[in-house]
């Protein structure tokens, strides 16, 4: 039952440019989307959030759009570092204990 | 700036052990949830607790899993018998109860082997 789903397992990006991350989810009831970031034997470290009554939040070089119409959400890096060289996984707030529902992930790699 | 913090690190153990991961959640969080992620899967949400009770839990969160929270700082996970399938990563988070921040915070886990 993959209710967020990341399809892309794997992207490279050189330095500089523009990363694209994408999410998709299936339950129209989530009210909250969030990114994180996460380092190999490390926790995931909070991102970026939207709210699902707004369609863009940014902050800094991290942007993330929504479009509930579609169920995507996408997560924008400009400028891409290599610090930014990571796994990013999307999840989606659900209930009210508001748990999170992961995306299986998708490693980026910066390359300088 | 606060942070979660979880021990051990690592902790191996043998099948039918019992095992406890410990966590200390940022201070002023009142929401607390374990996770869990099996090598090579998604971060799998196990059991949520707010005001000194489990206010849900997975399907995975069963009578061999179980909460507590000791004393004002300490959130604990324990399995009373591993089974070789537990061997994971788990991960504790808390959140701030405060208007609408819904975002949850990471410490950086303990990866329980089961041997």
């Amino acid at each position: 039952d993959q209710q967020v789903k990341q399809n892309s397992p794997s992207l490279s990006v050189q330095e500089g440019r523009i990363s694209i991350l994408n999410c998709d989810y299936t339950n129209s009831m989530f009210d909250y989307f969030l990114w994180y970031k996460k380092y190999p034997a490390e926790g995931p470290t909070f991102l970026i959030s939207i709210s699902s009554i707004k369609d863009k939040n940014e902050d800094g070089r991290f942007t993330v759009f929504l479009n509930k119409s579609a169920k995507h959400l996408s997560l924008h890096i400009v400028p891409s570092q290599p610090g930014d060289s990571a796994v990013y996984f999307c999840a989606a707030s659900e209930g009210a204990t508001n748990k999170l529902i992961f995306g299986t992930g998708t490693l980026l790699a910066v390359q300088p | 700036e606060p942070e979660v913090t979880q021990t051990p690190s690592h902790q191996v153990t043998q099948m039918g052990q019992e095992v406890i991961l410990r966590c200390v959640p940022i201070s002023n969080h009142l929401y607390f949830y374990w996770y869990r992620q099996i090598l090579g899967q998604k971060v799998e949400f196990l059991v949520s607790f707010y005001n000194n009770e489990i206010s849900e839990k997975s399907e995975i969160f069963d009578d061999q899993f179980s909460v507590e929270r000791p004393d004002g700082s300490n959130f604990t996970l324990k399995i009373r018998s591993t089974k070789l399938e537990d061997s994971a990563m788990y991960f504790c988070a808390s959140r701030d109860p405060r208007g609408t921040i819904y975002e949850q915070y990471f410490g950086p886990g303990t990866r329980l082997t089961v041997t």
